[in-house]
Formats: C-alpha cells, structure tokens, sequence
C-alpha cells in the first residue's frame, strides 16, 4: 500500500526552464511534507517542506505547493539548472508521536544545458 | 559540523553470511533512524531510536535483522542470515528530535549486495 505516490520515475528539463515535479498521497493523517534530493551514491538531502496549514512555501528557487482537498503535492525549481539534475524524493509524516516519514519512490530530474 | 557518517559504504557476501552496518549520528542528535532502499524505491523506515529506546521497529524483520543504540550515540544494523532480497542500500539518519520541523540528515549509506 503505497500511501506516497510519485508517479513520474524521470522528467527532462532544459536549463532555464520550470521543473515540475509531483507527488500524491493518501493518508489524510499526514500534516506535514517534505522534498529531498539525492545524488548517487550520497544520502537524501532536505530541500524544502510543508506544513498542512500552509498552500505555499518558497526558499529561494524552489516553491513547494499543497492542495490539501487532492491530497496532493508539487515542487517547482524555478529556473533550472544542470547542478539541479537527482532523484527528488517526496516524502510525509503525520499522525503519531514518532512522526515517521513514509517516502515516494523518486522522480530522476534530468536538466539539459 | 560533521554529518553523519556510516560504514562500510559497500558490502558484498553471499546468502546465509552475516552482516553489520555501523552508524554514527551528528554529535547531539537524539534520534536515529535506520532505512532500506531497495533500487526504484523509496527509502522505507526499519527502526527509529530516541536516545538508546526503540521507538519504533514494527518494520524490522526481528527473524534476522537486529539493531541496537548503545549509549544513545553510535548504532549498529546487523543481518543475519541474509538473503537475496535483503540486496539494498541502508541508509542511516538522524535528527535533534523527532517531529515535524525537525529534518533528518542522511549518512552515504551502505550498499549491500547478496549473492
């Protein structure tokens, strides 16, 4: 049962342009959202994050959306650049005291120059 | 400040061997975490520790995998036997306390491969 959906496995960009990547869930318990980046053979790093009370949350060049009533969520990086291109990884905790994150399995944003 | 380190960051031994993956947390983190990433997939929790307790392993296949905080710092994973699917990275994080806000830093991982 995956309650965290990234169902796009690669998105190609040209350099510059929007990257768009989603995420869907459905555990109504999750109240708070993250985006990581991870480079191979290197960890996920923290990007950006949500919280359920929030529609919007910008840093820099990435902006993070919720809409909560599709239970769904999107990162943009605005512009993009090749130093952009790994796996985002969406991920979501909620409910609970231990607020575990539960993880989508990866978009690949590839940025071409 | 350092991040979280892990070793060995690759690991190859055949079915039935055992295995142990060390991890060691940024200095004065409280809570660790130990995740498995099978290759196309998301990481997937296996066990949270707060402090030395366990505060969630309902995740952990107990029949060979174990783990242990002593000390509330360094931790260990241990697999034992392995088998073919147990084929993975694990990933080691930690955070200065559990909860939203509180985002965790990953270590490299190790790379394990059974054969």
């Amino acid at each position: 049962d995956q309650q965290v959906k990234q169902n796009s496995p690669s998105l190609s960009v040209q350099e510059g342009r929007i990257s768009i990547l989603n995420c869907d869930y459905t555990n109504s318990m999750f109240d708070y959202f993250l985006w990581y980046k991870k480079y191979p053979a290197e960890g996920p790093t923290f990007l950006i994050s949500i919280s359920s009370i929030k529609d919007k949350n910008e840093d820099g060049r990435f902006t993070v959306f919720l809409n909560k009533s599709a239970k769904h969520l999107s990162l943009h990086i605005v512009p993009s650049q090749p130093g952009d291109s790994a796996v985002y990884f969406c991920a979501a905790s909620g409910g609970g005291s231990a607020r575990q994150l539960t993880f989508g399995s990866g978009t690949q944003l590839t940025v071409l120059p | 400040e350092a991040g979280v380190a892990q070793s060995p960051r690759y690991k190859i031994i055949e079915k039935r061997q055992s295995v142990a993956f060390w991890c060691n947390p940024i200095s004065g983190h409280a809570t660790l975490y130990w995740y498995q990433q099978i290759l196309g997939q998301g990481p997937k929790l296996l066990i949270q520790f707060q402090n030395n307790g366990v505060v969630d392993d309902s995740q952990l296949p107990k029949d060979r995998f174990s783990a242990e905080r002593l000390k509330g710092v360094d931790s260990t994973l241990k697999i034992q036997p392995a088998k073919l699917e147990d084929s993975a990275v694990y990933l080691c994080a930690s955070s200065s306390l559990a909860g939203a806000g509180y985002e965790q830093y990953f270590g490299p991982g190790t790379r394990l491969t059974v054969t």
